[in-house]
């Protein structure tokens, strides 16, 4: 099955620094989502994008849904020891189709 | 709030076991979803349902079942547990065709040894 290339598979930065992630898909999706799973939790969803270049924010987070909608964005600012965790960007076709699919994840990990 | 619970946190097997993993929702959603969960590999589908006694295969269903006999409860079988099924099981669920956002169970790490 198809699986969507995410990166950078990890990052370990300092308290207070920005990061950012892609994800890219060989395939167009309508809808983009970004999910977080804490340690010894399931995903919990961040923020979804229905539109091509749409800009949408979240607290510290802003994520961006591609122009070619092949693409999307993840953005943190100021980093805080309670951002570590899996961060998963997840794409869907529309229409009655029930699936997501998802990337492969990013780990991060966030020194005070 | 949306409630997606498994049945347990950590499971523990022998190879050749038969294991039952449950999942449980409590907002009345029409989908639930099993996916694993290994490093570098993100999330794989294994099986969805989308109604009672309804279920289709997800991208790796080779030695694994599934079992929805009520709406608010989707059971994964492994038949004969192998050490390569150990993983995190992860189960989630949304409410309606074509909705785009889950909601996900805490998962099970489940062993095989």
């Amino acid at each position: 099955g198809q699986q969507l290339n995410q990166s950078p598979q990890s990052m370990f930065i300092q308290e207070g620094e920005d990061v950012s992630m892609n994800c890219t898909s060989s395939s167009i999706f309508n809808t983009w989502l970004w999910y977080k799973q804490d340690p010894g939790e399931g995903p919990v969803l961040l923020i979804a994008l229905y539109k091509a270049g749409e800009l949408t924010s979240n607290g510290r987070l802003t994520a961006q849904f591609g122009i070619t909608r092949k693409d999307s964005f993840l953005n943190i600012s100021a980093s805080i020891p309670s951002d570590v965790g899996i961060y998963f960007c997840a794409g869907h076709y529309g229409g009655a189709t029930n699936k997501l699919i998802f990337g492969t994840g990013t780990l991060l990990a966030v020194q005070p | 709030d949306v409630k997606v619970t498994q049945s347990s946190r950590y499971l523990v097997k022998r190879t050749g076991e038969k294991v039952f993993l449950e999942c449980v929702q409590d907002m009345d959603h029409e989908n639930m979803f099993w996916y694993r969960q290994d490093p570098g590999l993100g999330l794989r589908l294994i099986y969805f349902s989308y109604d009672v006694k309804m279920k289709e295969k997800g991208d790796i269903p080779e030695g694994y079942s599934v079992s929805r006999e009520k709406k608010e409860r989707f059971s994964l079988i492994l038949e004969s547990a192998s050490t390569n099924q150990t993983s995190m099981y992860l189960c989630a669920s949304n409410s309606a065709p074509g909705t785009d956002t889950q909601y996900f169970g805490p998962g099970t790490r489940l062993t095989v040894l």
